[in-house]
């Protein structure tokens, strides 16, 4: 089956600067790959994902890159805030159709601090 | 999101005790999922169902059942089976195939605490 391995485990950085989180995913059939933000006991919500026929995706200060051929992709969070700060976790999905319809593999998770 | 609601938000099991986690959803989509997630790791797939009476295991299955009986619930079965059930379980749901598209965001619910006495 899928793996995917999420580095590093916390980040931390200051108020405005960039902040970079890496995935890597095992099995190359895999072609859907989401983001998820957790903010302390609060439920994971959707904040940013890409097709596997798509290279970078943007979303204001959030964007991700795809690397197809070495099997990893980034999410990158420009100018954070302290609002920012909370648990990051990527995924991927393996497009077999049938029963793995909708199955995502998750990272381990990246908790984010961001300083005033 | 806010159309998926688990209960209760803390359970807490008796060794020996098999407890039921509930996930309603009222968005109308076929396909539902139970995930645990425990420190420092991410979501594990518990077991999913794409529609009403079918549903396959995920990642972790063991120690646990569901039913998929109708639409809007997918109710989770820690069962005294599972050693190891003290977790934050999270359920979701998304479209399903109906949409044609498997790459579709998963909403996510409240969560439950489990905790074992």
């Amino acid at each position: 089956g899928e793996n995917v391995e999420q580095h590093p485990s916390t980040l931390s950085v200051q108020e405005g600067d960039s902040a970079v989180i890496k995935c890597t995913y095992s099995d190359s059939a895999s072609n859907y790959f989401p983001w998820y933000k957790q903010e302390l006991g609060k439920r994971p919500q959707l904040i940013i994902d890409i097709r596997s026929n798509v290279g970078e995706k943007k979303d204001q200060r959030i964007a991700v890159t795809l690397n197809k051929t070495a099997k990893h992709f980034s999410l990158h969070i420009t100018e954070t805030q302290p609002e920012d700060s909370a648990v990051y976790f990527c995924a991927a999905q393996i497009n077999a159709g049938g029963t793995s319809y909708g199955k995502l593999t998750f990272g381990q998770g990246t908790i984010l601090t961001v300083h005033p | 999101d806010g159309g998926i609601t688990q209960s209760p938000k803390y359970l807490f099991r008796k060794e020996g005790q098999n407890v039921t986690l509930s996930c309603e959803q009222n968005l109308n989509h076929d396909a539902m999922y139970w995930y645990r997630q425990d420190p420092g790791q991410g979501l594990r797939l518990i077991y999913y169902s794409q529609i009403v009476n079918d549903f396959q295991k995920g990642d972790i299955a063991e120690g646990y059942s569901v039913s998929r009986e109708k639409k809007e619930s997918f109710p989770l079965t820690v069962t005294s089976a599972q050693k190891n059930p003290t977790a934050f379980y999270l359920c979701a749901s998304s479209i399903g195939p109906t949409s044609g598209d498997p790459q579709e965001t998963q909403y996510f619910g409240p969560g439950t605490r489990l905790l074992v006495l």
